[in-house]
C-alpha cells in the first residue's frame, strides 16, 4: 500500500515570497489533515478535510494560509506572503474517515521542510 | 481545551535497559491516547494507541503503554531498550467525540546508547 506522499520535501524562499505544498493521501482515505511542526514543538493542526469539505481550520492563519482539496483526493497549501515565523516541516496526514466515535488512525507523509529567510 | 504534557526534552538509556517517556493529559470526556514515533527527515509513524479496555498497551517494535485514569498518564516503556530506538516520541490525545482533532505535546528525544 502506498503511503501519504507530499512534494517537496524541501523549499527555501525568502520572506514575503508565496509557497505551495501538495499532498496526495492514501488511496480511499476521506479525511486529509495538514500540520505544522516547529522546531522543538509537536506537531499542530491547520486543517481538517472530509472529502472535499473542511472541518476544522480554527488554527489555519487565513490572511496568509489556504488549502483546498477539490476533488476530495489530492490537497494543496499555500501560504502567501511567507514570514519568517512560518518556516516550520508541514505535514499531511490522512485517515479512513472521520467524524465517528471510532478511531481511524492517521498515516502521515515524510513531510516539507520550509525555510523562510 | 485538551493539552499534553511530556516533561522531558530527552531521555537517555543504555542499550539492553528497561525505559519509559513520561506523558500527562488534560482533556474533557473520555482519552483517546496515542504515541507516535518520529526518525530524522521522516514524517510520523504510529505506535500504539488507548481507546478503551485494558489499561496496558502493547504496540509496535517491542513498545508497550500504561493507561492511568487516576494519574492522567500514557507513559512509554519498553523492557529492553535498543540503539535503533533513538528517535523523537510524541504523545497524542483527542476525545472520543466525532470530529475532535489530535492534539500532541512537544516531543521527547530518545537517546540509546550503545
Amino acid at each position: 500500500e502506498a503511503g501519504v506522499a507530499q512534494s517537496p520535501r524541501y523549499k527555501i524562499i525568502e520572506k514575503r515570497q508565496s509557497v505551495a505544498f501538495w499532498c496526495n493521501p492514501i488511496s480511499g482515505h476521506a479525511t486529509l489533515y495538514w500540520y505544522q511542526q516547529i522546531l522543538g514543538q509537536g506537531p499542530k493542526l491547520l486543517i481538517q478535510f472530509q472529502n472535499n469539505g473542511v472541518v476544522d481550520d480554527s488554527q489555519l492563519p487565513k490572511d496568509r494560509f489556504s488549502a483546498e482539496r477539490l476533488k476530495g483526493v489530492d490537497s494543496t497549501l499555500k501560504i502567501q506572503p511567507a514570514k519568517l515565523e512560518d518556516s516550520a516541516v508541514y505535514l499531511c496526514a490522512s485517515s479512513l474517515r472521520a467524524g465517528t466515535s471510532s478511531y481511524n488512525e492517521q498515516f502521515f507523509g515524510p513531510g516539507t521542510r520550509l525555510t523562510v529567510l | 481545551a485538551q493539552s499534553v504534557a511530556q516533561p522531558e526534552d530527552q531521555v537517555n538509556v543504555a542499550e539492553g535497559n528497561p525505559l519509559t517517556v513520561k506523558c500527562t493529559y488534560s482533556v474533557s470526556g473520555n482519552p483517546y491516547l496515542f504515541w507516535y514515533v518520529q526518525y530524522p527527515n521522516r514524517g510520523l509513524q504510529f505506535l500504539l494507541k488507548y481507546i478503551t479496555g485494558d489499561n496496558l498497551v502493547k504496540g509496535s517494535y517491542g513498545f508497550e503503554a500504561e493507561f492511568n485514569k487516576s494519574q492522567t498518564s500514557f507513559h512509554l516503556k519498553k523492557p529492553s531498550a535498543l540503539v535503533s530506538d533513538s528517535a523523537l516520541y510524541f504523545c497524542a490525545v483527542r476525545d472520543d467525540s466525532g470530529y475532535s482533532t489530535l492534539t500532541f505535546g512537544k516531543g521527547t528525544m530518545l537517546l540509546v546508547s550503545p
